[in-house]
């Protein structure tokens, strides 16, 4: 049982390059989000999606967007990628409840 | 605005010492709270929660526990090891079922 799998593990981008990041989970969890976490601080989120085909926006959605094309995947995008997106990404998943289980994160650096 | 603060960014204790870390949150209407520990280079992992209605919550070698009155939330952590040591967090439910309010952290050092 892998849980929760985030590809890649790091990337460095360009300024204005854009990305996508995978997260894929097997425990057939209907809600999947994405967080960042910055240095020193908690996690905020980004997008959720609380069952397949459906997103909504979270804390701090600006220049990010998602899909839930299947359940048991949610991709995070960043179309134009900035400085001030640089940070560790997480990938979490739960049944409803807030109890999520998170992946091991994404390191992001653009430059 | 919703908000969740602890009063230590780093806690030292001594191994084999009881630990307890503090949380406090500002919206009395949240119900539920969770407690995570993240080591470094990994993501968070889930310790244990709490909902409102409980006042104290034992899990193995932790205790959490809920003073609504002053808005407090504590972590305690029983015969502290080195494999304690992390960033713990605290994290309150937002106004939906799904977004869930965080703290800065605390990081819990091991002293030999």
């Amino acid at each position: 049982n892998a849980g929760v799998t985030q590809t890649p593990k790091f990337r460095v981008l360009k300024t204005g390059q854009s990305m996508t990041l995978l997260c894929a989970q097997d425990m057939n969890h209907e809600y999947m989000y994405w967080y960042r976490q910055d240095p020193g601080m908690g996690l905020r989120l980004i997008h959720y999606s609380v069952g397949e085909g459906t997103t909504a926006k979270g804390e701090v959605p600006d220049g990010y967007n998602v899909s839930r094309l299947k359940k048991q995947n949610f991709l995070l995008g960043l179309e134009s990628a900035a400085p001030s997106q640089t940070s560790v990404y997480f990938c979490a998943s739960s049944y409803g409840d807030s109890r999520a289980f998170f992946g091991q994160g994404t390191r992001l650096t653009v430059v | 605005g919703e908000s969740v603060g602890l009063h230590l960014p780093t806690l030292s204790v001594q191994e084999g010492d009881n630990s307890i870390i503090n949380c406090a949150y500002s919206n009395s209407a949240s119900d539920y709270f969770i407690w995570y520990k993240q080591e470094s280079g990994k993501g968070p992992q889930f310790i244990i929660d709490i909902r409102s209605n409980m006042d104290k919550r034992q899990g193995q070698r932790v205790t959490v526990l809920l003073n609504k009155t002053v808005k407090h939330l504590s972590l305690q952590i029983a015969a502290t090891q080195p494999g304690d040591s992390a960033v713990y967090f605290c994290a309150e439910k937002g106004k939906s079922n799904y977004q869930l309010i965080w703290g800065a952290g605390t990081k819990l050092i091991i002293k030999p």
